[in-house]
């Protein structure tokens, strides 16, 4: 299996642009996480799936973040409208089970300007 | 104060040296990982436990549930171990849902 999956790797975009984040988790794995990470407050969960049912979305920081996951083999994160302040770096993860070993992407690295 | 806490912050060391990073949490858990994440960004997911100790060649994680405590120790350290390692806990799934939460981080600098 090639791992998890994430696209673009790099996006850089302007204030008010809708960006999308793409994830394909690893094949039979059950779970999915949106993780992003910044220097200020390192690594935060974002939200996860389990099943392809939003679980717990309570880390999404507002209603401009927004993420689905319509079949097993695809998440997508989506930040409508982007401001500067959501720039950093998105990373999925993806396990067989729920809080089992996570496997990670390579991440999504963003910048708003 | 956060609910997971780990130490030290920085850590340089000479290769060869066996180095230590500790992890304190605050809140009752189901499981407890730790992860590295390199220079370049990727995070790789070193261990997870939820009692006593793992082994994966030089690295070692140990953790006591009674004190809330997890240690990850590396043997005969190496320049390719400089990284950053992030201990996470998962909450008890009778708590609060059962969301993970993330040290600060523990940068580690092998120098040869």
């Amino acid at each position: 299996d090639a791992g998890v999956i994430q696209s673009p790797r790099h996006e850089v975009t302007e204030m008010g642009q809708e960006v999308t984040l793409r994830c394909k988790p690893i094949s039979g794995h059950n779970s999915l996480f949106w993780y992003r990470q910044t220097m200020m407050r390192g690594l935060e969960l974002l939200i996860y799936f389990n099943n392809n049912v939003p679980i717990d979305d309570s880390g999404m920081p507002e209603d401009r973040f927004s993420a689905k996951m319509p079949n097993a083999s695809f998440s997508t994160l989506k930040i409508q409208p982007s401001e500067p302040r959501d720039s950093a770096v998105y990373f999925c993860a993806s396990s067989y089970r729920l809080w089992g070993e996570a496997f990670f992407g390579q991440g999504t690295r963003l910048t708003v300007v | 104060k956060n609910e997971v806490e780990q130490s030290p912050q920085n850590l340089t060391a000479q290769e060869g040296e066996f180095i230590t990073i500790n992890c304190s949490y605050s809140v009752g858990i189901s499981a407890l990982h730790w992860l590295q994440q390199h220079p370049g960004g990727g995070i790789v997911s070193l261990f997870m436990l939820s009692s006593g100790k793992k082994k994966h060649g030089r690295l070692i994680a140990t953790i006591n549930i009674q004190e809330k405590h997890s240690s990850l120790h590396i043997t005969a350290s190496h320049p390719r171990d400089s990284a950053v390692y992030i201990c996470a806990v998962a909450k008890n799934y009778g708590g609060s849902q059962g969301n993970l939460i993330f040290g600060k981080g523990t940068k580690l600098s092998v120098k040869p």
